[in-house]
């Protein structure tokens, strides 16, 4: 079945510090990614996301690298905040674009910033 | 712009009881709405989707008769936990999505701020 996981659970980092949370996906069909943010007791928000016709994007603090020959994604964070401290999910979204085109979250990973 | 809301934000009901859990697009109307289920330090998993005026279509092993979704007009859809148990206890989570692309890309899903139910 469809799948996207992340290789690392847990990471923790030195503020200041550039940050990669990676993510691998299962679906070659996929067209279109999304990087989430989580902090504790809210819903998701949007960080970033990418086409599968592109292989990076920059916004501001943040790039997300597309690599579909080896289908990982990763979500970098320039000179992390300990306000970045929270938990990121990619996730990715069905081919075609339809009306009911289904998200398919990632297991997270927990980004801890240490002061 | 493109906002969702959720209310309750919390609610705590005896086993037995049901629930209702609105979920509602301030400013943009959302042609698609999907609810989501959470258990701590897990993902997102999607329990069904919902197109205004249509029957939600329900995800493999969620039980359509306990998770009831209505999704009446374009800017609410409600979920209801009937004969709720402590293991419904988790965090619900909506989104709304806006095909014609007005309240930003047309695939793009913009996410409700979650409602934690606990079951006693």
């Amino acid at each position: 079945g469809e799948s996207v996981g992340l290789h690392l659970p847990t990471l923790s980092v030195q503020e200041g510090d550039n940050s990669i949370i990676n993510c691998a996906y299962s679906n070659s069909a996929s067209d279109y990614f999304i990087w989430y943010k989580q902090e504790s007791g809210k819903g998701p928000q949007f960080i970033i996301d990418i086409r599968s016709n592109m292989d990076k994007r920059q916004g501001q603090r943040v790039t997300v690298l597309l690599n579909k020959t080896v289908k990982h994604l990763s979500l970098q964070i320039a000179a992390t905040q300990p306000g970045d401290s929270a938990v990121y999910f990619c996730a990715e979204n069905g081919a075609g674009g339809g009306a009911t085109n289904k998200l398919i979250f990632g297991t997270g990973t927990l980004l801890a910033v240490q002061p | 712009g493109a906002v969702v809301s959720q209310h309750p934000s919390w609610v705590i009901c005896k086993s037995g009881t049901s629930v209702k859990i609105e979920c509602r697009s301030l400013d943009f109307q959302a042609t698609t709405m999907f609810w989501y289920r959470q258990f701590p330090k897990q993902s997102l998993m999607l329990m069904a989707t919902s197109n205004e005026g249509s029957k939600a279509t329900y995800e493999q092993g969620v039980e359509k008769d306990k998770f009831l979704i209505n999704h009446a007009s374009l800017t609410l859809s409600t979920l209801t936990v009937t004969s709720a148990h402590p293991e419904d206890s988790s965090f619900y989570i909506c989104s709304a999505r806006d095909l014609r692309g007005l309240a930003g890309k047309h695939n793009e899903q913009f996410f409700g701020p979650g409602t934690r139910l606990t079951v006693l």
